[in-house]
This record gives C-alpha cells, structure tokens and sequence, in this order.
C-alpha cells in the first residue's frame, strides 16, 4: 500500500507570490496535519482536518489555510510568501488524528528567494 | 505555549555506546511518542507511550514516561551507525495537536 504522498518535492518562490501544497494520505485514513520543519528543529503544528472539518489549529498567521476534499486529500495554501516561510512542509495522516500514530510523507521542501 | 525540551541537542558517539535523550516540559500530555528522521525524509515513529511510568522497549530503545506524564526518556544500548538520525518527541495535546521537541541529533560513527 501506498504511503502519505505529497508533492511537489521541492519548490522555489519568491517573496509575496502563493503556494499550493498537496497531499494524499494513506488509504483509509482521515485525518490529515500539516506541520512546517525549519532546518534544525522539531516539525510545528499548523493544522489538523478530520472529516474534511477543521479540528486544531497551530500558532501561524492568516496567511496559512489549508482545506480537506471528499477523497481526504488536502491542500496547504500560503499567500504572500515570507523568507521566513522558507521550510521542509510535511503531512502526516492517521485513522481519526488526535493522540493516534501518525505516519508522515517524506515532505516538500520550500525556498523563497 | 506547550513547549518539549529534548536534550542534548546533538550527539556524536562511537558505536558501541549506550545513550539516554531526555524529553521535558512543564505540560502533561495525554501520550507521547518518539519519531526518528532521516534527511530528506519525514519523521517515523517508533513508539507510543500512554500511562505514567510506562516503560517499552524496541531491540535496544528503551523508551520510559514519567509517572507525571511531562517528561521522557529514550535509552539506546549499544548504538550502531544504523541509528544515526534525528530523535525527536512529541506530546498529544488537548486531542488535537501534537506538540514536538526540539530534537536530538544522534551521529554514531563506526
């Protein structure tokens, strides 16, 4: 079975430009979180879906939406590229979230120029 | 804010060596689990942990929560190469977020 896919791997913006990030969880799950890595520290949480609802939100500006289709796949939208949006984004997916397993995608990796 | 304390921030040892990382914060959290991550990959998890005073082991981690539920312990005995990589904790919060630690970054040179 296919593991949390995302894509793309990598992607380069400049400041004030928006990005699109997508991500396929595991079949049967359905949740999905979003986190941001920043190179040497431990991955922030920035949104939990379950059920294509909302349930957490993270400690991150407006800026920051993200949204959960009907197949529970989901996108992480940035508007107004920051540098210091310049990050590893990873998505993990579990059966229900909360305090269950997570199992993560390998991430796409952000430079904004 | 619910912060996770991970020390030491970096380790370089030599294969053979036992090892603890410490997981600390001032919060108590419903479970914890620990993840490891290679470059260019995301975080696996190793192991959850729910009750005070839990101890589990995998092969050589020992992995043990606190009786207060606000801090954890990683042990590797005899380290290998293989286990090179970043250790990190994270802590369920209110059902709805997981809160990670800084992270240990493990080296174990042959």
């Amino acid at each position: 079975d296919a593991g949390v896919t995302q894509s793309p791997t990598h992607l380069i913006k400049t400041r004030g430009q928006h990005v699109t990030l997508r991500c396929s969880p595991i079949s049967g799950h359905k949740s999905v979180s979003w986190y941001q890595q920043v190179l040497g520290q431990g991955p922030q949480f920035i949104f939990q879906y379950y059920e294509k609802e909302e349930r957490g939100r993270g400690n991150f500006p407006d800026r920051f939406s993200a949204r959960q289709f009907p197949n529970y796949s989901s996108e992480l939208n940035v508007n107004a590229l920051l540098l210091g949006d310049s990050a590893l984004y990873l998505c993990a997916s579990s059966f229900q979230g909360g305090n269950q397993p997570q199992h993560f995608g390998d991430g796409t990796r952000l430079s904004i120029l | 804010t619910q912060l996770l304390e991970q020390s030491p921030q970096f380790l370089s040892i030599q294969e053979g060596e036992n090892l603890t990382v410490y997981c600390n914060s001032s919060s108590v959290f419903s479970s914890l689990q620990w993840y490891r991550q290679e470059p260019g990959e995301g975080p696996v998890l190793l192991v959850t942990v729910v009750t005070g005073g839990e101890v589990k082991k995998l092969k050589r981690l020992t992995f043990q929560f606190g009786d207060a539920r606000k801090d954890s312990s990683l042990h590797i005995t005899a380290a290998q190469p293989g286990d090179t990589g970043l250790y990190l904790c994270a802590g369920v919060y209110n059902t709805d977020k997981l809160i990670f630690g800084t992270g240990t970054r493990l080296q174990v040179f042959p």
